[in-house]
């Protein structure tokens, strides 16, 4: 079945680093591939999605390309801070309403 | 966007005691909703969906007797632990589909904590 395979962390980040989440997927069809976050004490948010091959989602500085090629969708941002510390999904759809990675855990640090 | 709201956030209670988590879409209708549990550093795995005025549709290895769902209206599942025990302790999380033009986006509730002493 469909399947959603995510770095582990927890990720420890000094502010204005580089970020980089890995996520892969496993699915038959073109699914499509979403970053949810999870603020501490919050609910989940969709940061960004991409239905197709070669689509770029992009939110609040975050990217994340849509590689069929490689069955990634790997999370980016060029310079984090500390309001970005959450819990990261990478989740997909296809034939089944989302499926979730384990999610990373990320904690920027001043 | 469009908001979710689950209740309670928090929930204790004793061992062989029922337990009702409610969600409710608050700006939208929504004829599906989704139940989802989450375990520590664990992803969230879906437990069942919920259709207004039908049975819910559980994933395989969900008890629908222990996990009892009703979706009465088109604003509101609610999620029934039925003779909760201390390995149903999780974290419950809602999500409804809020059709925006064509597309059907998942909005989340915040959650409800769970735990059965």
């Amino acid at each position: 079945g469909d399947s959603v395979t995510q770095m582990e962390g927890p990720v420890t980040l000094s502010e204005e680093a580089f970020l980089t989440i890995n996520c892969t997927y496993t699915a038959t069809g073109y699914p499509s591939l979403f970053w949810y976050v999870q603020y501490p004490g919050e609910g989940l948010q969709l940061l960004l999605k991409a239905t197709k091959a070669d689509d770029k989602g992009s939110n609040k500085g975050f990217e994340a390309t849509y590689r069929k090629e490689t069955t990634s969708f790997h999370l980016e941002k060029g310079s984090v801070q500390v309001s970005d510390s959450a819990v990261y999904f990478c989740a997909l759809r296809g034939n089944t309403p989302l499926v979730f990675g384990k999610g990373t855990r990320l904690s920027v640090i001043a | 966007g469009a908001v979710v709201s689950q209740h309670p956030s928090r929930v204790i209670c004793k061992s062989g005691t029922s337990v009702k988590i409610e969600c409710r879409s608050l700006d939208f209708q929504a004829t599906t909703m989704f139940w989802y549990r989450q375990f520590p550093k664990q992803s969230l795995m879906l437990m069942a969906t919920s259709n207004e005025g039908s049975k819910a549709t559980y994933e395989q290895g969900v008890e629908k007797d222990k996990f009892l769902i009703n979706h009465a209206s088109l604003t509101l599942s609610t999620l029934t632990v039925t003779s909760a025990h201390p390995e149903d302790s999780s974290f419950y999380i809602c999500s409804a589909r809020a059709f925006v033009g064509n597309t059907g986006e998942l909005f989340f509730g915040e959650g409800s904590r769970l735990t059965v002493l």
